[in-house]
């Protein structure tokens, strides 16, 4: 079965340092999501994003965070200076069309922000 | 403003005990509702979902959840828990009139199972 991945499953950095955290979406996918969730907390949105350009971003998504398709397989989340606070889970995920509802998760990249 | 609420945050209960596990929502438009479930460091894994239609909705691993619309709830239930059952269950809910889809998640309730 289809399954949304996710690389690396845990990333180390030091603070101000910029990360990249990789999502293959599910291949017929369109829409595609970035959510977190800082440990213990609930899971949050981050930004959707869909024909090549973000659709909808959350207040936790400010200017030092960016998203990229760099092409037709990959979807990619930058923080470019990272902060403690951005220690969390970090769940990509992926629907088929604009009708189709149901979201499928990747299994998480763990960010420890040191 | 738009919200999932799951009044608990830990429950436990014995092995072939029944379960239910609370949800409410706030949402202005037709929700659409979601149970995942999160077992330890693992990703979010789809249990179940109701769109439209019968408002009893049948999961996989033997959940079921009711929405109700009267009450904002949609609740998930087990006849019988079996011990690897225990994980983190999320409750969220997702919208429709084309918006981008993103979803709600309320805080979890942590599922743990007695021998």
């Amino acid at each position: 079965e289809p399954e949304v991945t996710q690389t690396p499953s845990h990333q180390v950095t030091q603070m101000g340092q910029e990360v990249i955290l990789r999502c293959v979406p599910i291949s017929n996918h369109l829409y595609f999501y970035w959510y977190r969730q800082i440990l213990g907390q609930k899971v949050e949105f981050l930004v959707s994003f869909y024909n090549n350009e973000i659709s909808e971003k959350s207040e936790i998504f400010d200017d030092q965070f960016s998203v990229e398709r760099p092409d037709g397989s990959n979807f990619t989340l930058k923080i470019r200076s990272t902060k403690l606070e951005d220690s969390a889970m970090y769940f990509c995920a992926s629907k088929e069309g604009a009708l189709v509802h149901t979201q499928y998760f990747g299994p998480g990249t763990r960010l420890t922000v040191l | 403003a738009q919200s999932v609420t799951q009044p608990d945050i830990h429950i436990t209960v014995s092995e072939g005990a029944s379960l239910e596990l609370r949800c409410n929502y706030s949402y202005g438009a037709t929700p659409y509702l979601f149970w995942y479930v999160q077992s330890p460091g693992q990703g979010l894994q789809l249990l179940l979902k109701y769109f439209s239609g019968d408002t009893l909705v049948q999961g996989i691993k033997g959940f079921e959840a009711e929405f109700k619309r009267s009450q904002s709830s949609f609740n998930l239930r087990k006849p019988s828990v079996h011990w690897s059952d225990a994980a983190e269950y999320f409750c969220a809910v997702g919208g429709s009139s084309g918006n981008t889809g993103k979803l709600i998640f309320g805080q979890g309730t942590t599922l743990q199972v007695k021998p």
